[in-house]
């Protein structure tokens, strides 16, 4: 079965340190992964995804993240957070063969980065 | 949020009726979901369809129901056989089967309160 794990609810930095924002998954054949950000009371925004090809993948408002298919990890980093980057982040997963494009999303971490 | 248009914003019915969300998308998407957010709980998916005249249960589908009779509109039916409807309820779209579906695209949600 297809699953994503976000090991923490809640990351804190400050702002103008790196952050990271983790996420490990478990797919039966190759993955297709995503990152989402959600602000209050909005719908999901598109940050980026890993399809194929180089392991790190360069996203919206300077978010990477970079692939690991050893560790089965896809964690999403910044070099240097701002205070509009803090709220809910997902990371979602698809096995490639999966028929329907559903995807299978983490349960969340709430990113705070204070001043 | 762009492309996808949900309604209302906010949503509040009493218990023993049905109630129904609008979901419309203009980005020629073949794909749409529906898709239910608790708190803690990330998100779960409810009723998904591939193409028009097309849809199948997702992993909580007990209780809802859809209907997809345009490729723009993919409108979600809470029946009062919806033990606990209270929820934010969000809508997406991707391109579809033949182009490898890839990233959804999402709408900014309804908010149903059920007393």
């Amino acid at each position: 079965a297809q699953s994503v794990a976000q090991p923490e609810d809640q990351v804190n930095v400050a702002e103008g340190n790196p952050l990271t924002v983790k996420c490990t998954y478990s797919v039966s054949g190759n993955p297709y992964l995503f990152w989402y950000v959600q602000y209050p009371n909005r719908g999901l925004q598109f940050l980026l995804k890993y399809i194929t090809g180089d392991n790190l993948v360069k996203g919206s408002y300077g978010f990477e993240a970079e692939f690991n298919k050893s560790q089965t990890s896809f964690h999403l980093k910044k070099p240097s957070a701002l205070v509009s980057d803090s709220a809910l982040y997902f990371c979602a997963v698809r096995d490639q063969g999966n028929q329907g494009g559903k995807l299978i999303f983490g349960q969340g971490t709430e990113l705070s980065v204070k001043p | 949020d762009g492309g996808i248009t949900q309604s209302p914003k906010y949503l509040f019915r009493k218990e023993g009726q049905n109630v129904t969300l609008s979901c419309e998308q203009n980005l020629n998407h073949d794909a749409m979901y529906w898709y239910r957010q608790d708190p803690g709980q990330g998100l779960r998916l409810i009723y998904y369809s591939q193409i028009v005249n097309d849809f199948q249960k997702g992993d909580i589908a007990e209780g809802y129901s859809v209907s997809r009779e345009k490729k723009e509109s993919f409108p979600l039916t809470v029946t009062s056989a919806q033990k606990n409807p209270t929820a934010f309820y969000l809508c997406a779209s991707s391109i579809g089967q033949r182009q490898g579906y890839y990233e959804q695209y999402f709408g900014p949600g309804t908010r149903l309160t059920v007393t």
